[in-house]
């Protein structure tokens, strides 16, 4: 089945400890991305990665970091959490053929105390 | 600064009748747009999109339309059944440069409620 996987699920958490919220496809996507959605202000861009080893920053990537070693993976980031990181994380993916319909991983709740 | 905006959080509707979502935007680079849905504890999922060269795409119930000159797009659904109950995001993306790289900007979202 394709499908795109986060863990963990859901995270509680405290300020400063560092964490990594994992996220994996198997479609053989060029593409990934971070977003993060937080209420009333839809979904917003953190991080993406055009291909291996190709990285770029979103539209709120203060606070996180990201790589792309492999294809399948791109594992967010968090080398000191703070409260304000609190919010539902989603993973996309999509082919480099695809004009912009994105797979979104089932979401990770992160709450930082 | 929302550049892309659904101004209703919520719409409730009854089941059998048409739904009408709506999204309006203010990038005029933006030249493709999607809706998605997305249930509670789920990933949002592809549901429909349009190119700017097109004011209306169908696909089944759900039909989408575009005007540009208003740099407005809504969803309509028809008819509305209680499964379609589900938040409801507009994003839109701009194509630059002959690559699609692949950033969507995402309105707020609505939350639709269809009753039996």
């Amino acid at each position: 089945e394709a499908q795109v996987t986060q863990n963990p699920r859901y995270l509680i958490t405290v300020t400063g400890k560092k964490l990594t919220v994992t996220c994996s496809q198997n479609m053989n996507h060029e593409y990934m991305s971070w977003y993060r959605q937080d209420p009333g202000l839809g979904l917003r861009q953190i991080y993406y990665s055009m291909n291996v080893e190709v990285t770029d920053k979103g539209d709120v990537p203060e606070g996180y970091k990201v790589s792309r070693k492999e294809k399948r993976n791109f594992p967010l980031i968090l080398e000191s959490p703070s409260p304000n990181q609190t919010s539902l994380y989603f993973c996309a993916s999509k082919s480099a053929d695809s004009y912009n319909e994105q797979f979104f991983g089932p979401g990770t709740r992160l709450t930082v105390l | 600064d929302q550049q892309v905006k659904q101004n209703s959080p919520s719409l409730s509707v009854q089941e059998g009748r048409i739904s009408i979502l709506n999204c309006d935007y203010t990038n005029s680079m933006f030249d493709y747009f999607l809706w998605y849905k997305k249930y509670p504890a789920e990933g949002p999922t592809f549901l429909i999109s349009i190119s700017s060269i097109k004011d209306k795409n169908e696909d089944g119930r759900f039909t989408v339309f575009l005007n540009k000159s208003a740099k407005h797009l809504s969803l309509h659904i028809v008819p509305s059944q209680p499964g379609d109950s589900a938040v409801y995001f507009c994003a839109a993306s701009a194509y630059a440069g002959g690559t699609s790289y692949g950033k969507l900007t995402f309105g707020q979202g609505t939350i639709l409620t269809v009753h039996p």
